[in-house]
């Protein structure tokens, strides 16, 4: 059974730094694994998709990586400002049959001014 | 484009009531799914479905019931709330793989 663990719960950063969120996952036959943004009493924003065959993307001052031998994905954040607060989730998509994404529990950034 | 509506946004029942949250959307996606959210327990699939007239059971689908009836629209219906439905509801639709999600809708049973 796939688990996705993402470590740590909570980060506090300052303004300006560069930051990595990690995402680790059991079982590395895994379709794609998704990067999303939540805001307090939102719902979840697509930020990186990054398929079984690619080892990163990059989308502005975000860059993810992926290693499925290590079964670990990383979101480099660049350059934070106090707009990146939120909670940031990884998921992953497993092959086969299985519709579901399975998610970590996320992280929760806050960058201070 | 409004990508994925869902309401409503908040809702209280008392337990035994019935309510059916709407999700609807308008980017043509055959895949729709719903999740529920929930402290310490993560995002959890309650059903999906691959296209209209389709529907299948994710990892927690008691005392929910799904339909789709078109590509647009994937009700979610309680037929008896109880507390343990206590959530807050998202629905999701998909393409090439990507996952797209509502804002959410808060329910509590009381």
């Amino acid at each position: 059974k796939q688990e996705v663990t993402q470590i740590p719960a909570a980060l506090s950063v300052p303004e300006g730094e560069n930051l990595v969120l990690n995402c680790s996952f059991t079982d590395s036959a895994i379709y794609n694994l998704q990067w999303f943004r939540q805001d307090p009493g939102k719902g979840l924003t697509s930020l990186l998709l990054i398929q079984s065959s690619q080892r990163e993307q990059t989308s502005g001052r975000l860059n993810a990586s992926l290693d499925k031998s290590s079964g670990r994905s990383t979101l480099y954040i660049a350059a934070s400002q106090p707009g990146d607060s939120a909670t940031y989730l990884c998921a992953v998509k497993d092959y086969g049959g299985a519709q579901k994404l399975v998610f970590g529990q996320g992280t929760r950034l806050t960058i201070n001014p | 484009n409004a990508g994925v509506t869902q309401t409503p946004k908040f809702q209280v029942l008392k337990t035994g009531q019935s309510m059916t949250l709407q999700c609807a959307q308008d980017m043509n996606h055959e895949y729709m799914s719903w999740y529920r959210q929930d402290p310490g327990m993560g995002l959890r699939l309650i059903h999906y479905s691959v296209g209209a007239g389709i529907t299948d059971q994710g990892e927690v689908p008691n005392g929910y019931n799904v339909s789709r009836s078109t590509t647009e629209d994937f009700p979610l219906r309680l037929l008896s709330a109880a507390p343990s439905q206590t959530s807050v509801y998202f629905c999701a639709s998909r393409a090439g793989g990507e996952l797209f999600f509502g804002e959410g809708s808060r329910l509590t049973v009381l």
